[in-house]
């Protein structure tokens, strides 16, 4: 069955680096998401994004962070200048077109961790 | 706007009994979509079940079945035969219809449910 894969698993970075989370999303899908979980607390959404372009984005994503489908399978979250609380599990989803059904489909996730 | 409130943060079963986790939200719209999702240790999301709000039939997933209350904005859900790997975190989650087929998933803030054997 067809999966969201998400790389690294884990990233450590020092505060004020750049990272690059990177997610492969299921195929034949055409629209996703990035969420992100800080620890013990809820999921929150961060942005969607559809046919090289940002849908929504919530107000935690702000200039410090920036999407990009490079090719035709990456889809990466970049976040220019690390701050302590950026670190959370990030999750990368995505979802089928419509005829396809509804649900969004989740990677593993990867855990950013900000010294 | 939306929310999702799961107001219960702990619950605990015995193997082989039956739980429900309970799930209100508020929204104005009239068409949408429920989830339940698990959060195992490993911390995956993995969808357990699904309700279009259009739907007056309650959704089932082998154990796993929601009750679905429209008007009273509730969607609880009820595992049966509990298992030692239902052991997770549970998070009720909605998704508007009506703002496109791109549109967010909004998170409760989600139950611990531990199963005693």
């Amino acid at each position: 069955e067809p999966e969201v894969t998400q790389t690294p698993s884990h990233q450590v970075t020092q505060m004020g680096q750049e990272v690059i989370l990177r997610c492969v999303p299921i195929s034949n899908h055409l629209y996703f998401y990035w969420y992100r979980q800080i620890l013990g607390q809820k999921v929150e959404f961060l942005v969607s994004f559809y046919n090289n372009e940002i849908s929504e984005k919530s107000e935690i994503f702000d200039d410090q962070f920036s999407v990009e489908r490079p090719d035709g399978s990456n889809f990466t979250l970049k976040i220019r200048s690390t701050k302590l609380e950026d670190s959370a599990m990030y999750f990368c989803a995505s979802s089928p077109p419509p005829s396809g059904g509804y649900e969004q489909y989740f990677g593993p996730g990867t855990r950013l961790t900000v010294t | 706007a939306q929310t999702v409130t799961q107001s219960q943060p702990e619950m605990s079963v015995q193997e082989a009994e039956t739980v429900t986790l309970s799930c209100t939200y508020d929204t104005s719209e009239s068409d949408y979509y429920l989830f339940w999702y698990k959060q195992p240790p490993s911390r995956q999301m993995i969808l357990v079940i699904r309700q279009e709000a259009y739907k007056q039939q309650n959704a089932t997933e082998n154990r796993f079945s929601v009750n679905f209350q429209k008007a009273a904005k509730s969607f609880s859900l009820k595992i049966s035969d509990s298992q030692l790997g239902d052991a997770a975190m549970y998070f009720c989650a909605y998704r508007s219809r009506a703002t496109g087929a791109n549109s967010k998933l909004t998170f409760g803030k989600g139950i611990t449910l531990s199963v005693r054997p």
